[in-house]
């Protein structure tokens, strides 16, 4: 019964490329969210989607950064020209439903540490 | 925007001395959620609350739902090494956020 997945763990990019990073749910799991932790603080969220929806973006910068989740495959956090303040790690996390019912909870994968040099 | 705070910064106790934590917040919250992480990994769910007053045990933890729905708390009895990690407090917002706390850093002297 895996749990959410990450992928890559540790990526490392040069400032102006490309950054992609993927999460799959976990099984049954139908909606996705992304947080960003900088070193020494809490979680920040930035994104919540559903299968090939974004609900709320409002904590994502508006330029640069996107995310997708396709009907098929992952969820991807994509994020443009890098700067070297993106740096921080990424978690992903996903729940059965949304959570007004307050039933379910958000289980985190393992995060994805983003450096650019 | 929405903010909890979350005492203390850091804890540094004997091993089998109980632990206690909490959170607090300006804002309503419908659930609170706490999460320990450890080193290089994603937070871990220890304990979920969804009605006020309510007070949930996991093993040695214990969590409670503060009456004004402002508030949580965390309880660790007789703490181990493997407690070591930094313990956060989660508040659901608007049905799907989580906002986070900055964390309680624990550290326990063997």
């Amino acid at each position: 019964n895996a749990g959410v997945m990450q992928n890559p763990r540790h990526l490392v990019r040069r400032r102006g490329q490309e950054a992609r990073l993927r999460c799959s749910p976990m099984k049954g799991h139908s909606h996705v969210y992304w947080y960003r932790q900088l070193p020494e603080e809490g979680l920040k969220f930035m994104v919540y989607l559903q299968k090939e929806n974004i609900i709320d973006e409002s904590g994502m910068p508006k330029e640069r950064f996107s995310a997708e989740f396709p009907k098929e495959g992952p969820s991807i956090l994509r994020i443009q020209q890098v700067v070297r303040g993106d740096s921080a790690a990424y978690f992903c996390a996903s729940s059965p439903q949304n959570l007004a019912g307050g039933a379910h909870e958000q289980y985190f994968g393992p995060g994805t540490r983003l450096t650019v040099t | 925007g929405q903010q909890l705070n979350q005492s203390p910064q850091s804890m540094f106790i004997q091993e089998g001395e109980d632990v206690s934590m909490n959170c607090t917040s300006s804002s309503i919250f419908n659930t609170w959620l706490w999460y320990k992480q450890d080193p290089g990994e994603g937070p871990v769910l220890l304990i979920a609350l969804y009605k006020a007053g309510e007070l949930t045990s996991n093993g040695r933890l214990t969590a409670q739902f503060g009456i004004t729905r402002k508030d949580s708390f965390l309880n660790i009895s007789a703490s181990i090494p493997s407690d070591v990690g930094i313990y956060f407090c989660a508040g659901v917002l608007y049905g799907n956020k989580l906002v986070f706390g900055a964390g309680t850093i624990l550290r326990v002297k063997s």
